[in-house]
């Protein structure tokens, strides 16, 4: 049981490239999360899942994409990255209300991403 | 919309309680939580509250609630440096999806 994984751990961009943050549970959960964390901003809500095929805004999704065609995997796009971009990313799951601790999110080990 | 507010940073000696405070506006929280993160890793479960509960143990952590002034507080006693990190509050408002507003942070410094 791996938990929450995310590929890759750290990437560096040029202004304009696009690319695929990977995150991948095997915890049968339905909701999946991404965030950013910036300094002195916590965590921001990127976009969110709460099942296969369904994705939603969050609090900051301006530049970003999401998919969720398989239940396990919730892949976060950037299409033409920007330095504003710049940020430590994480994916999270929970899951549906009833589990053994209610509502938590366990979280993957973050993508470190720079964007030049 | 909600917010959770917490301190920046915290110092404290080895052995020494250490209290983490957080502030939150939604009235209708049905979950708090403490998340942990280490450096370099990602947030992990620390513990959580009930919105009914006033307290609540677990070895080495009490968390307060104080739903009238809505506060809460995470104590650790006999603070070892391996409690160093960043300790997120964090609140669920009991919304159609799981939605979770996590506080800024508070970054333990853990002096031996």
């Amino acid at each position: 049981n791996a938990g929450v994984t995310q590929t890759p751990k750290f990437r560096v961009l040029k202004t304009g490239q696009s690319m695929t943050l990977l995150c991948a549970q095997d915890m049968n959960h339905e909701y999946m999360y991404w965030y950013r964390q910036d300094p002195g901003m916590g965590l921001r809500l990127i976009h969110y899942s709460v099942g296969e095929g369904t994705t939603a805004k969050g609090e900051v999704p301006d530049g970003y994409n999401v998919s969720r065609l398989k239940k396990q995997n919730f892949l976060l796009g950037l299409e033409s990255a920007a330095p504003s971009q710049t940020s430590v990313y994480f994916c999270a799951s929970s899951y549906v209300a009833g589990g053994i601790v209610p509502d938590t999110q366990y979280f993957g080990p973050g993508t470190r991403l720079t964007v030049l | 919309g909600e917010d959770v507010e917490q301190s920046l940073f915290l110092s404290v000696r080895e052995g020494d309680s250490s209290v983490i405070n957080c502030t939150y506006t939604d009235s209708s929280s049905t979950y708090l939580y403490w998340y942990k993160q280490e450096p370099g890793a990602g947030l992990q479960l620390l513990t959580y509250i009930f919105s009914n509960m006033d307290m609540k143990q677990d070895q080495r952590l009490t968390v307060l609630l104080n739903k009238k002034d809505k506060h809460l507080s995470l104590r650790i006693a006999d603070t070892q440096t391996g409690d160093s990190a960043i300790y997120f509050c964090a609140e669920n408002d009991s919304g159609g999806y799981q939605k979770v507003t996590f506080g800024i942070g508070t970054k333990l410094q853990v002096i031996p």
